[in-house]
């Protein structure tokens, strides 16, 4: 079946630091992938997606690549900012018609 | 923008209650889902539907889950007898291509 493993947390930056949360996936066809933000005590909000092979996402100075040939969809952001504290997750839509998560990944970013 | 709300945002019941849970979907989308999420752990997937009729579920969604579209825009999940593990947010989501937009959720505390 389908799988995503995203990088274990939690993860700690400093505010204006560079950001990698490194996601790969097993899927049979070709999923769409996303990343998702859970901010505490909300809902899950649609951050960035790609649906074809080398299609770069972006939202938010966030960015992420979807690389066939490794399987991945890593989310970077070249300077966080305290408010990107949130629970990130990557998943991705198969053809099948739902979606595969990962675990999340907690992002604290200090002042 | 149109957005998928959920109702109530938290309720607390008794183990052994019926409760249910609603979600208006976005206007135009067609395919409904329902996704829990435990505590600290992942989204998993529970049921989707579409034409009036329940497409894929999980290994989750057994007798005690039902799922329903009684009018033209509500969507409801229903629990016919709580146990104390079904306490966890419950996420509505509708699909329009191959992007599913989730509502804020549910928290479902069973005592």
């Amino acid at each position: 079946g389908n799988s995503v493993t995203q990088m274990e947390g939690p993860v700690t930056l400093s505010e204006e630091a560079f950001l990698t949360i490194n996601c790969t996936y097993t899927a049979t066809g070709y999923p769409s992938l996303f990343w998702y933000v859970q901010y505490p005590g909300e809902g899950l909000q649609l951050l960035l997606k790609a649906t074809k092979a080398d299609d770069k996402g972006s939202n938010k100075g966030f960015e992420a690549t979807y690389r066939k040939e490794t399987t991945s969809f890593h989310l970077e952001k070249g300077s966080v900012q305290v408010s990107d504290s949130a629970v990130y997750f990557c998943a991705l839509f198969s053809n099948a018609g739902k979606s595969t998560f990962g675990d999340g990944t907690t992002l604290t970013v200090k002042p | 923008e149109p957005e998928v709300t959920q109702t109530p945002s938290h309720q607390v019941t008794q183990m052994g209650q019926e409760v249910i849970l609603r979600c208006v979907p976005i206007s135009n989308h067609l395919y409904f889902y329902w996704y829990r999420q435990i505590l600290g752990q992942k989204v998993e997937f529970l049921v989707s539907f579409y034409n009036n009729e329940i497409s894929e579920k999980s290994e989750i969604f057994d007798d005690q889950f039902s799922v329903e579209r009684p009018d033209g825009s509500n969507f409801t999940l229903k629990i016919r007898s709580t146990k104390l593990e079904d306490s966890a947010m419950y996420f509505c989501a509708s699909r329009v291509g191959e992007t599913q937009y989730f509502g804020p959720g549910t928290r479902l505390l069973v005592l």
